[in-house]
């Protein structure tokens, strides 16, 4: 079936790092993929998506490129900031019933 | 306008008593779905529902019982509430029309079973 993994966490990272958050998906198909991220508290708010192969999604200084040769979508940020900390899910989304299915989150921590 | 609200936001209950959890979204969405989060953050569907029709049930057990009046809410009745119960359940919505399946969630209910 239809899966995702990503990395375990947390990542903790000081303010102006690097971020890089492995995705890898297994789903028959061309399944859309997304990166979710969901603040203390919060509820998951969309982050940024990609719908085919090559495609590249973007938001905030988020990027994640849809690898179909490496099943891969991971998450880039060339400088976090303390307000990046939060818990951030990659999901794919199934296409004959379009559920997403979920990573099981990775947490991200920077610190000033 | 809080475009998926669901309340309440927190519940704490005896296990073996019955409640219900709602969701309404204001976006004109045709899906609605209902997620369970876990104490490891992990997330997993349970429910979706398609203009009021169900469409997704997964392995849920039969205590759960989503109910939806029309398509812009779906409720979630729990009957007999066990320990296990306990995590953040999420309401989340979207549309195959435009943005092919974006879910937009709501702030989720923190349900504790004592």
């Amino acid at each position: 079936g239809n899966s995702v993994t990503q990395m375990e966490g947390p990542v903790t990272l000081s303010e102006e790092a690097f971020l890089t958050i492995n995705c890898t998906y297994t789903a028959t198909g061309y399944p859309s993929l997304f990166w979710y991220v969901q603040y203390p508290g919060e509820g998951l708010q969309l982050l940024l998506k990609a719908t085919k192969a090559d495609d590249k999604g973007s938001n905030k200084g988020f990027e994640a490129t849809y690898r179909k040769e490496t099943t891969s979508f991971h998450l880039e940020k060339g400088s976090v900031q303390v307000s990046d900390s939060a818990v951030y899910f990659c999901a794919l989304s199934d296409q004959n019933t379009d559920k997403l299915i979920f990573g099981t989150g990775t947490r991200l921590q920077v610190f000033p | 306008d809080t475009a998926v609200s669901q309340t309440p936001k927190y519940l704490v209950t005896q296990m073996g008593n019955d409640k219900s959890i709602k969701c309404e979204q204001n976006l004109g969405h045709d899906t609605m779905y209902w997620y369970k989060q876990d104490s490891k953050k992990f997330l997993k569907i349970m429910f979706s529902y398609n203009n009021k029709e169900l469409i997704i049930n997964e392995t849920v057990p039969n205590r759960f019982s989503p109910k939806s009046p029309d398509k812009a809410h779906l409720n979630l009745h729990i009957n007999s509430l066990e320990l296990g119960d306990s995590a953040v359940y999420f309401c989340a919505s979207s549309t195959r029309t435009v943005a092919k399946n974006i879910q937009y969630f709501g702030a989720g209910t923190r349900l504790s079973v004592l």
